[in-house]
């Protein structure tokens, strides 16, 4: 079975710090996604990686950035965590390439609260 | 640009009433379509997908038909249960944009009384 694991179940964190998110799956997937999940909004991609060191913008990138000096690692960073940020972080993972059936399998999330 | 429109919920139902939620998409290509489920303090796990017009994606008792000509794809179950109380996206992905991304609807959460 295809696992995406996440580093945290529950982060609380003040305004200002930097706070890194770690996601890792064990497929050898190519593909990897941050996304987060708000009520009333669903999910929306934050970036995606299709290859080690390689990185796309998705929907709301402002305020984040992304590391992949690995295959299996995927990191979030918040440089200055800002209340706005507040909210549930899912991971996914699935192989690459751009058949549109290709499945993302997903992590349990990260709730991360910015007070 | 591609769009998911689902029903909005909450849904609460009786325990084996029949489940029906909406979606309707718009895509610029080809989309695959999918419904994932996210149980309580849970990630997200595909239920079913279809990947071309007429397509019926089945699982756990849930069906969903692809259909091209009112552009939907509506997840049924006949008779759920208590253990069906969930959040439910549909989502696509679509070749005509170049990428391999989800876009989801925004959720209908289903819970299911005894």
């Amino acid at each position: 079975d295809v696992k995406v694991t996440q580093s945290s179940r529950y982060l609380v964190k003040r305004t200002g710090e930097k706070v890194f998110l770690e996601c890792v799956q064990d497929m050898d997937h190519e593909n990897m996604f941050w996304y987060r999940q708000d009520p009333g909004l669903g999910l929306r991609l934050i970036y995606f990686s299709y290859d080690v060191k390689m990185k796309e913008k998705g929907d709301i990138p402002e305020g984040y950035s992304v590391s992949r000096e690995k295959k299996e690692r995927f990191s979030l960073i918040l440089e200055s965590a800002s209340t706005n940020q507040t909210s549930m972080y899912l991971c996914a993972s699935s192989l690459f390439g751009t058949s549109p059936s290709n499945e993302q399998f997903f992590g349990p999330g990260t709730r991360l609260t910015v007070l | 640009g591609n769009s998911v429109t689902q029903m909005e919920g909450p849904v609460t139902l009786s325990e084996e009433a029949f489940l029906t939620i909406n979606c309707t998409y718009t895509a610029t290509g080809y989309p695959s379509l999918f419904w994932y489920v996210q149980y309580p303090g849970e990630g997200l796990q595909l239920l079913l997908k279809a990947t071309k017009a007429d397509d019926k994606g089945s699982n756990k008792g849930f069906e969903a038909t692809y259909r091209k000509e009112t552009t939907s794809f509506h997840l049924e179950k006949g008779s759920v249960q208590v253990s069906d109380s969930a959040v439910y996206f549909c989502a696509l992905s679509d070749s005509g944009a170049g990428s391999y991304q989800l876009t989801f609807g925004k959720g209908t959460k289903l819970s299911v009384i005894p």
